[in-house]
């Protein structure tokens, strides 16, 4: 079964100060899939960003990059010069190779204060 | 394209009590998904449809619970004999599953309380 740890629970930065949110997975399938979503205190999920695990580019959005090591099992994202709007629980998570059931972290909530 | 939408999006019960939520997904999404999340928690599956078939359900799911998705279009979760247990936001996802890619756009959820 597959199982997805984000250590941290809580981080609060200042703005314009640039953050990383660690996620580790454990997984026995040989593909599967990362994503990460972002709940904003309204509540409602909104999609970041789904890597395939035969993809270990990184990949950068904007402010947002992610870090993708197969080797240490890891999916990393950083916000770069973050905002008070990057205010959010950010949960990662992956499928396994079953392409449906997304499997969740507890969440990271990032608080960033002005 | 319109998001998933959920409704209610709040909703108080008796213990005991049958309550039923509804999910109408984005347009042309074959796949529906229904997962709860409690607080300080991340959403947890319960089960998905792809068209209007049911095609694993979570052993979260229990007897008490039922969903359906007639005609493939939105589909119901229902409840029957609430219990406290049951309060937490229960949160409905669609994807359309095109070239091996399968993300999931989610609803804001219904917030059930159970008294």
């Amino acid at each position: 079964a597959q199982k997805v740890t984000q250590a941290q629970t809580e981080i609060s930065v200042v703005e314009k100060e640039d953050v990383t949110l660690d996620c580790v997975y454990e997984t026995r399938d040989t593909t599967y899939y990362l994503f990460w979503y972002k709940q904003p205190p309204s509540g409602e999920l909104v999609f970041l960003i789904r890597r395939n695990s035969f993809d270990e580019q990184n990949e950068i959005s904007g402010r947002y990059s992610w870090n993708f090591q197969k080797s240490t099992s890891s999916f990393n994202f950083t916000i770069t010069a973050s905002q008070v709007v990057d205010s959010a629980v950010y949960f990662c998570g992956d499928s396994g190779g079953s392409n449906y059931k997304l499997t969740f972290g507890k969440g990271t909530l990032l608080t960033v204060n002005p | 394209d319109t998001g998933v939408s959920q409704d209610p999006r709040h909703k108080i019960t008796k213990r005991g009590q049958n309550v039923t939520f509804r999910c109408d997904p984005i347009s042309e999404h074959n796949r529906l998904y229904w997962y709860r999340q409690t607080l300080g928690q991340g959403p947890e599956f319960l089960t998905y449809f792809q068209n209007e078939a049911q095609l694993e359900k979570s052993r979260l799911l229990s007897d008490r619970f039922s969903a359906e998705r007639p005609k493939g279009s939105f589909s119901t979760l229902e409840i029957q004999r609430t219990e406290q247990g049951d309060s937490a936001m229960y949160l409905c996802a669609s994807s359309r599953l095109t070239s091996g890619t399968d993300t999931q756009y989610f609803g804001p959820g219904t917030r059930l309380t159970v008294l």
